[in-house]
């Protein structure tokens, strides 16, 4: 059974330094890898989706990694901005033909970022 | 850009009453998903639904649950006889071929 972790549970930073969150997952057999920002009481926004055949992709200041082998994901932020204070997800897609698609989800990264 | 719409936004309800939550879909979406998020805890998966059929569901949705696409557009979730336990934020997702797409979510509270 796939699970995902999430480290660290909080991190709280002063704005513009550049930080890491971390996801691992204990099944490499992977589709693809999500990461999400939740705001509080909000729903999920996609951030962005690595493939399993890629090592990385980059949206604005976000930077996400992927090493499927050691079953691990970062998710680099630049330049951190109090606006980015949230809840961060990342959540696996399984590989193979009996998978509709589902996610499983870490338990998330609470992210502050104070003026 | 398109969304996933979910109505309501907040849904109180007694204990052993049936509740239906709504979900409009992404519209050329094909594959579309309902997870449950208790508070405090992870987000989990409940079912996955293609081609007007469950694809595969969790431990977690029971016979008191079901869904139904009843129509082109909207994807529902009804749980039949609510617990106490049911209390939790109730997302709806779909997608077309990699990425999913998460609605606002359905916080629905059982007293």
């Amino acid at each position: 059974k796939q699970e995902v972790t999430q480290i660290p549970a909080a991190l709280s930073v002063p704005e513009g330094e550049n930080l890491v969150l971390n996801c691992s997952f204990t099944d490499s057999a992977i589709y693809n890898l999500q990461w999400f920002r939740q705001d509080p009481g909000k729903g999920l926004t996609s951030l962005l989706l690595i493939q399993s055949s890629q090592r990385e992709q980059t949206s604005g200041r976000l930077n996400a990694s992927l090493d499927k082998s050691s079953g691990r994901s970062t998710l680099y932020i630049a330049a951190s901005q109090p606006g980015d204070s949230a809840t961060y997800l990342c959540a696996v897609r399984p590989a193979g033909g009996t998978s509709y698609g589902k996610l499983t989800f870490g338990q998330g990264t609470i992210l502050t970022v104070h003026p | 850009e398109p969304e996933v719409t979910q109505t309501p936004s907040h849904q109180v309800t007694q204990m052993g009453q049936e509740v239906i939550l709504r979900c409009v879909p992404i519209s050329n979406h094909l594959y579309f998903y309902w997870y449950r998020q208790i508070l405090g805890q992870k987000v989990e998966f409940l079912v996955s639904f293609y081609n007007n059929e469950i694809s595969e569901k969790s431990e977690i949705f029971d016979d008191q649950f079901s869904v139904e696409r009843p129509d082109g557009s909207n994807f529902t979730l009804k749980i039949r006889s609510t617990k106490l336990e049911d209390s939790a934020m109730y997302f709806c997702a779909s997608r077309t071929n990699n990425e999913q797409f998460f609605g606002p979510g359905t916080r629905l509270t059982v007293l």
